[in-house]
């Protein structure tokens, strides 16, 4: 059967503001990071990445904010829509010309009407 | 472009089965694709690097012998569930990278593997 895991911390967040999803991340040699959304039953979709040598990055709707000293990955939705809800990732690429990704625990996004 | 196929999205076996599962690079050729797994509300945890041509990497934990993979083509990797139990159940997922440059990859949709 399926295992007993952890609950996904979730963001609840009123439609038409802005969202704040944060990610702490675990190896300081890591140097690209990207963002990846969740919806129920389908694989993660590519939203925003990020090389360690910037600190911000923006798309649209979407910002990527880094923070190196403290290891510390947001990704900022503005005027958070319900086509947003959905279970968003951080993934770090812990050594460079790998292309092998660590996945954060992610975060649940919920919009409400 | 850039889009992976997987297949089936959704299967039931029953325990002691085995069951495959196919990622396909529709408009790309990837040499390096991945398989993940998911556990509901946990995030994906790598379980092996699927290289064209050569056996598959795997991350530790994973039994190799359990989760045969095998990448025949610049387009194709199998995952094989051997033997399977209840506790494999789990979500599948596979991913791959037309711009090796770039990274970012792109995912298939997944497969629900619930044994019975």
């Amino acid at each position: 059967g399926e295992s007993v895991g952890l609950h996904l911390p979730t963001l609840s967040v009123q439609e038409g503001d802005n969202s704040i999803i944060n990610c702490a991340y675990s190896n300081s040699a890591s140097d690209y990071f990207i963002w990846y959304k969740q919806e129920s039953g389908k694989g993660p979709q590519f939203i925003i990445d990020i090389r360690s040598n910037m600190d911000k990055r923006q798309g649209q709707r979407v910002t990527v904010l880094l923070n190196k000293t403290v290891k510390h990955l947001s990704l900022q939705i503005a005027a958070t829509q319900p086509g947003d809800s959905a279970v968003y990732f951080c993934a770090e690429n812990p050594t460079s010309g790998t292309y092998k990704y660590i996945f954060g625990t992610g975060t649940r996004l919920k919009v409400l009407a | 472009g850039a889009v992976v196929s997987q297949h089936p999205s959704w299967v039931i076996c029953k325990s002691g089965t085995s069951v495959k599962i196919e990622c396909r690079s529709l408009d790309f050729q990837a040499t390096t694709m991945f398989w993940y797994r998911q556990f509901p509300k946990q995030s994906l945890m790598l379980m092996a690097t699927s290289n064209e041509g050569s056996k598959a990497t795997y991350e530790q934990g994973v039994e190799k012998d359990k989760f045969l993979i095998n990448h025949a083509s610049l387009t194709l990797s199998t995952l094989t569930v051997t033997s399977a139990h209840p506790e494999d159940s789990s979500f599948y997922i596979c991913s791959a990278s037309k711009n090796r440059v770039l990274g970012g990859y792109t995912f298939g949709s997944g497969t629900r593997l619930t044994v019975v």
